[in-house]
């Protein structure tokens, strides 16, 4: 069975700083992967995927996410965080036919 | 706003009500799914209807029961639940259940049960 693991539950960075938000997957066949962000009392909002193709995915926001193979890893970073990017980052992944299998999600914060 | 749309977006029952969710989307997708959030839990998928057709259960409790009547609307009828299943509910859509497209996010029903 897939699974996906965010190892932080909390990242602060100061604004202006890069930021990365990590996520290490394990399925059996070829990936799928996803980040959403959720905001206070909202639904989950789409950032980028990975399906095939060029391993660095740019998404909404000014975002990106890098899939290595090797290291089974799809960690999202931004080069200058803003105070609005302060929110819970869910990475998700499934294969083939399985359903969707979301992170417990990474609370960013990003201090002024 | 991502286009689906969920009613009531707060909801307080006892435990012997009967009550609905509702969830539609405006986006001409096939696929509609339905998930629980608890606090300090992943994000559950519960249950998938792509095409109008149900194609998942995720091991959920018969007090909840899906209707799919067309692939813009899907409801989740609830009887007799319990405390711990007080969450906030979301709806979610695709264009198909491929799993190669974005779902997209009803902005939740916050369940309470008493």
């Amino acid at each position: 069975a897939q699974s996906v693991a965010q190892p932080e539950d909390q990242v602060n960075v100061a604004e202006g700083n890069p930021l990365t938000v990590k996520c290490t997957y394990s399925v059996s066949g070829n990936p799928y992967l996803f980040w959403y962000v959720q905001y206070p009392n909202r639904g989950l909002q789409f950032l980028l995927k990975y399906i095939t193709g060029d391993n660095l995915v740019k998404g909404s926001y000014g975002f990106e996410a890098e899939f290595n193979k090797s290291q089974t890893s799809f960690h999202l970073k931004k080069p200058s965080a803003l105070v609005s990017d302060s929110a819970l980052y869910f990475c998700a992944v499934r294969d083939g036919n399985t359903p969707l299998v979301f992170g417990k999600g990474t609370r960013l914060s990003v201090i002024a | 706003e991502t286009g689906v749309t969920q009613t009531p977006r707060h909801l307080v029952m006892g435990m012997t009500n009967k009550k609905s969710l509702k969830c539609e989307q405006h986006l001409g997708h096939n696929a509609m799914y339905w998930y629980k959030q608890s606090a300090k839990k992943p994000l559950e998928l519960m249950f998938v209807y792509n095409f109008k057709e149900q194609t998942e259960n995720n091991s959920v409790p018969s007090r909840f029961s899906p209707e799919c009547p067309n692939s813009s609307h899907l409801f989740l009828h609830l009887h007799t639940l319990q405390p711990e299943d007080s969450a906030l509910y979301l709806c979610a859509s695709s264009r198909d259940g491929t799993g190669i497209y974005e779902q997209y996010f009803g902005p939740g029903t916050r369940l309470t049960v008493t």
